[in-house]
């Protein structure tokens, strides 16, 4: 079964640090989406993406925040300037459907010292 | 934008039937009832989807009344790997809805 895979699983940075977090997509979906979930909290949308464009994005995302598909299968999420806050687990997600029956990754922990 | 409301946490035996419903009184015509499962450390998973009556899968049934207002999932004979957080989303197939998670149930199957 195809599935969504994330690189690293997990991310150790200093405070003001640049991070890339990695996501290779289903090979024949269209739309792909990076999720948080800080521990022990809800699973917050980030932004979604399709076409090389960003479609949707939530408050959360701001200038720190952007997102490229660099080639044809990877899915990049970069923190300019890490926060202690942005520590948790990131997801990736993709779909065949706009918004609809996402299929999520394993997730990238990003801790942030 | 469709609020939906479910219990915090539910806690059942191995073995035992297992329902969650989802309140969603202002469900809109266009709207689909979507449940997610989210197990420790991993990212949620697609589980069912339903827009009216019932619908059933592998894993999981879906029951709709007929005036939508809510939902309720049902798991049938659940194990210790049932074990997870249970999202109700509430938005079109094609809605932004879709993107936003609550705070989900979370299931508790005790031996």
């Amino acid at each position: 079964e195809p599935e969504v895979t994330q690189t690293p699983s997990h991310q150790v940075t200093q405070m003001g640090q640049e991070v890339i977090l990695r996501c290779v997509p289903i090979s024949n979906h269209l739309y792909f989406y990076w999720y948080r979930q800080i521990l022990g909290q809800k699973v917050e949308f980030l932004v979604s993406f399709y076409n090389n464009e960003i479609s949707e994005k939530s408050e959360i995302f701001d200038d720190q925040f952007s997102v490229e598909r660099p080639d044809g299968s990877n899915f990049t999420l970069k923190i300019r300037s890490t926060k202690l806050e942005d520590s948790a687990m990131y997801f990736c997600a993709s779909s065949d459907a706009l918004y609809n029956e996402q299929f999520f990754g394993p997730g990238t922990r990003l801790t942030v010292l | 934008l469709a609020k939906t409301t479910q219990p915090i946490s539910m806690d059942s035996y191995e073995g035992q039937e297992v329902n969650i419903t989802c309140s969603h009184n202002n469900i809109a015509t266009n709207d689909y009832i979507t449940w997610y499962q989210q197990f420790p450390s991993q990212g949620p998973r697609f589980i069912i989807q339903g827009y009216k009556t019932k619908v059933t899968n592998e894993v999981a049934s879906l029951f709709i009344p007929a005036d939508r207002k809510s939902s309720t999932l049902s798991l049938p004979r659940v194990s210790l790997s049932d074990t997870a957080v249970y999202y109700c989303l509430v938005g079109e197939q094609t809605g932004a809805n879709n993107l936003f998670f609550g705070t989900g149930t979370r299931l508790t199957v005790i031996p």
